[in-house]
């Protein structure tokens, strides 16, 4: 079985600040890892994703997160923050032969402020 | 990336009423959809595992005669809550993957359906 951790429910921030949210999970097996976004009343949008390779990964709008095996960590982050990433962020991941099914984080409120 | 579209966005209903909701994938063929549920100020649990045209698997602790799951096309998937009551009230999401060629997991995920039961 998988956990994930996330230890901040809530992040509030100024624009153009850098921000780190931090995540780590626990598995006996490897894992896939992956952020999520949840903007107001809408859905879940997958942000970014580890699968194998390159530890660190990137998103098209900035964000990047760094698998740290060693940690049990995959922290988001990015330099830069705008209004317009405010929203809930949640971390999952996806471990051994629970193909498909996402065990996720408490989910992290980011707030960004002008 | 693929479309699911998830329906209706908020339903309120009566204690003792059933709710159905549906999940559809827009563009591409569901072989799996699953059903997660998020409790206010809580994780997304995942509630079912369903592969068209057979049988959900339901996690633990999850009633499945309360939440039925039918997977019945490749583009799909319906969640009845069966006499719903206050305590069924929460924020249900569905995701839906298809057929697997590569490795590649990413699943795509409804919008998401409020249900109060009042």
């Amino acid at each position: 079985a998988q956990s994930v951790t996330q230890l901040d429910s809530q992040v509030p921030v100024f624009e153009e600040a850098p921000v780190e949210l931090r995540c780590n999970y626990s598995s006996s097996v490897s894992v896939y890892l992956f952020w999520y976004v949840q903007y107001p009343n809408q859905g879940l949008q997958l942000l970014l994703k580890y699968l194998s390779g390159s530890t660190l990964v990137e998103s098209i709008n900035g964000f990047e997160a760094e698998f740290n095996k060693s940690q049990t960590s995959f922290h988001l982050r990015k330099p830069s923050v705008h209004i317009s990433d405010t929203a809930e962020y949640f971390c999952a991941v996806e471990g051994g032969t629970s193909y498909g099914k996402l065990t996720f984080g408490q989910g992290t409120i980011l707030t960004v402020h002008p | 990336g693929a479309v699911v579209s998830q329906h209706p966005s908020r339903v309120i209903c009566k204690s003792g009423t059933s709710v159905k909701i549906e999940c559809r994938s827009l563009d591409f063929q569901a072989t799996t959809m699953f059903w997660y549920r998020q409790f206010p100020k809580q994780s997304l649990m995942l509630m079912a595992t369903s592969n068209e045209g057979s049988k959900a698997t339901y996690e633990q602790g999850v009633e499945k005669d309360k939440f039925l799951i039918n997977h019945a096309s490749l583009t799909l998937s319906t969640l009845t809550v069966t006499s719903a009551h206050p305590e069924d009230s929460s924020f249900y999401i569905c995701s839906a993957r298809g057929p697997t060629t590569g490795r590649d997991p990413e699943a795509f995920f409804g919008q998401g359906t409020r249900l109060t039961v009042v």
